[in-house]
């Protein structure tokens, strides 16, 4: 049973450039969120993916959006990348009957 | 608005010490409170969860603890390991706000043989 996977492992991209990034959930699992992980910072919510909609959004601004596909995987898409988006990208993926999170080994994305 | 404080940042140990980390959460519709262990450049793994109908959990030399009251939970760890050493979240979430976990700042736990 595959769990949760994300790609690319690590991104490195220019200021003002945009970048996607993907994630599979695990198996059963239809409820995809993406976090946000700066350095020694515990992830930060940017939001969630059920049913193919955003279902819930933390304080990001609108530069990042999302997609969720009918196989359940996601997308993470970030335009006009800042120096501050250099930070580990964390999907996680639930189900509506079960709270216990998954998350996936992340995306290390360096904005330079 | 929504909140985990998480103490202490840091913390080290003797191996076979118990060490102790603690969480406050603001929301107090939270009721589900999971603990993630994550070692240098991988995944959050999650070790323990609590559910807000129990007041303690344990899995062998992990427990967690829970007083909904003061909204503060905790994680212990008995008999401590070198392997125990990285760095853990405590985090928090609201079943009426689609399960999304808010963590807490991390504590770096370093277990010296």
């Amino acid at each position: 049973d595959a769990g949760v996977t994300q790609s690319p492992t690590h991104l490195i991209k220019t200021r003002g450039q945009q970048v996607t990034l993907r994630c599979s959930p695990k198996s059963g699992h239809d409820t995809v969120s993406w976090y946000q992980q700066a350095l020694g910072q515990g992830p930060q919510f940017i939001f969630q993916y059920y049913e193919e909609e955003e279902r819930q959004r933390g304080n990001f601004p609108d530069r990042f959006s999302g997609h969720q596909f009918p196989n359940y995987s996601s997308e993470l898409n970030v335009n006009a990348l800042l120096l501050g988006d250099s930070a580990l990208y964390l999907c996680a993926s639930t189900t509506t009957l079960n709270t216990e999170a998954f998350f996936g080994q992340g995306t290390r994305l360096t904005v330079v | 608005g929504e909140n985990v404080e998480q103490h202490p940042s840091t913390l080290s140990v003797q191996e076979g010490d118990s060490a102790v980390i603690k969480c406050t959460y603001s929301d107090s519709a939270s009721n589900y409170f999971p603990w993630y262990k994550q070692e240098l450049g991988k995944r959050p793994q999650l070790i323990i969860d609590i559910r807000s109908n129990v007041g303690e959990k344990k899995d062998q030399r992990i427990a967690v603890t829970l007083n909904k009251t003061a909204k503060h939970f905790s994680l212990h760890i008995t008999e401590t390991q070198p392997e125990d050493s990285a760095v853990y979240f405590c985090a928090a979430s609201n079943p009426h706000n689609t399960d999304k976990l808010i963590f807490g700042t991390g504590t770096r736990l370093q277990v010296f043989p």
